[in-house]
């Protein structure tokens, strides 16, 4: 198993510009969920999906959009990007009821 | 919404010794709490889940204690070696739904030789 993958690796963006950060894995997990992390700082939840079809807000949403039309992909589309979603984003998928997430390697922002 | 603190942003100790750091959290006692590695430039690891009945978990060198009343975990790691040098972070579900979940800002650990 690949487990989480995330495309690219990184980016950079001019403001204004949109993007598609992919994420896919291969464990069929149901829960999916999309984190930055932004130095010295933990992990804040931008949106996450319980099942195909199926996505909520997480803490900060805005700019963000996704969707989730199969188990296996999760992308994160960011419309008009702005220098305040530099930032390291993180892909995790986790099976109900076990807790324990699997996290894809980033993708590293910098929009200028 | 659950909010959670972990003891220092960062922690020196010399090989050999063990480390012990902190996360306390607030509001309600969840049901679970996690501890995550993280390597620079990758993404975090699960290390272990601690259920709100088990006091104490154990993997290896790794050792994990969750008190319900003071609202806090513990994380050990005996016998620590340079390589055991990383963030450690720990998480709690926000809610029933284990896809959500709420981070610490992690706990920079470097063991020294």
């Amino acid at each position: 198993n690949a487990g989480v993958t995330q495309t690219p690796k990184f980016q950079v963006l001019k403001t204004g510009q949109s993007m598609t950060l992919q994420c896919a894995q291969d464990m069929n997990h149901e829960y999916m969920s999309w984190y930055r992390q932004d130095p010295g700082m933990g992990l804040r939840l931008i949106h996450y999906s319980v099942g195909a079809g199926i996505t909520d807000q997480g803490e900060v949403p805005n700019g963000y959009n996704v969707s989730r039309s199969t188990t296996e992909d999760f992308p994160l589309r960011l419309l008009s990007a702005a220098p305040s979603q530099t930032s390291v984003y993180f892909c995790a998928s986790t099976i109900p009821g076990r807790g324990e997430q699997y996290f894809g390697p980033g993708t590293r922002l910098t929009v200028t | 919404s659950q909010k959670i603190e972990q003891n220092s942003e960062a922690l020196n100790i010399q090989e050999g010794k063990t480390a012990t750091l902190t996360c306390n959290y607030t509001n309600y006692s969840p049901a679970y709490l996690q501890w995550y590695r993280q390597d620079p430039g990758r993404g975090p690891v699960f290390l272990l889940l601690i259920r709100e009945n088990e006091k104490e978990k154990r993997k290896e060198r790794l050792k994990v204690t969750f008190d319900t009343t003071l609202k806090q975990s513990l994380f050990h790691i005996t016998a620590s070696q340079p390589a055991d040098s990383a963030t450690y972070l720990c998480a709690l579900p926000t809610n029933t739904n284990a896809g959500k979940s709420t981070f610490g800002d992690g706990t920079t650990l470097t063991v020294k030789p």
